[in-house]
């Protein structure tokens, strides 16, 4: 059973750098094809996709964003971890990591429930 | 960037009806199209990929179809634990695109 929990701090200031960790369990991230994505949702808006990590150390970003993100990832520790340099107050959001299981199919299979990050002064 | 546009934004309808949603692409996706489900205070459930593929779990009255730029959710006999807010997600190109959702009332 493939679980995602995603864990940091729920409240930033502003200029301040974000860290972001998920956990997951059920799924490796040395299997070839996997990856883990990050996902982020302002209250009452859409779904944004931020960065994606795959088994091999692919990164993959959202132009916009690309300079402030960053995804690692630990396969010892079964861990992906998104960084957001620069908070602002519109970075405020729930942020969410999801499982990809394919290198070619980037849809997201089974997610995590989210945790909440707000950026005030 | 393929920008995914749904429509309607807001679909009301009754127990055991049809629920038509729309999804439209900027630029054709082919077949790497899916679909999420989100109840309030929840992550998305993965309902559809590759435009008309059932995940794992989700009941037959949920179906995808079309391709290219053009694509769409029916849900038949709609019960009331569809409610919720449903999102195309297009995975042709990077960066990775959803739409802004319909939401479902019943």
């Amino acid at each position: 059973q493939i679980t995602l929990k995603e864990s940091g701090p729920t409240l930033v200031k502003p200029t301040q750098t974000l860290t972001l960790t998920c956990t997951f369990s059920g799924f490796s991230l040395t299997t070839s094809g996997v990856g883990v994505g990050w996902i982020r949702q302002s209250p009452g808006k859409a779904l944004e996709w931020l960065a994606l990590i795959y088994w091999n150390d692919d990164t993959f970003y959202n132009s916009p964003l690309k300079k402030r993100l960053t995804i690692t990832k630990d396969t010892s520790k079964n861990q992906v971890v998104l960084t957001v340099t620069n908070m602002d107050p519109v970075d405020t959001a729930t942020y969410f990591c999801a499982h990809v299981e394919s290198r070619y199919k980037q849809y997201f299979d089974l997610w995590g429930r989210g945790t909440l990050v707000t950026v005030s002064s | 960037e393929k920008a995914m546009t749904q429509s309607p934004a807001t679909l009301s309808v009754s127990p055991g009806e049809r629920a038509t949603l729309s999804c439209r692409g900027s630029q054709t996706v082919y077949n790497n199209l899916a679909w999420y489900q989100q109840k309030p205070g929840q992550a998305p459930r993965l309902l559809i990929y590759g435009i008309s593929t059932r995940a794992t779990g989700i009941p037959a009255r949920f179906s995808g179809s079309g391709f290219g730029t053009e694509f769409t959710l029916t849900i038949d006999s709609l019960q009331s634990e569809d409610s919720g807010v449903y999102y195309c997600q297009q995975y042709d190109d990077w960066p990775l695109t959803f739409g802004h959702g319909t939401k479902v009332e019943i």
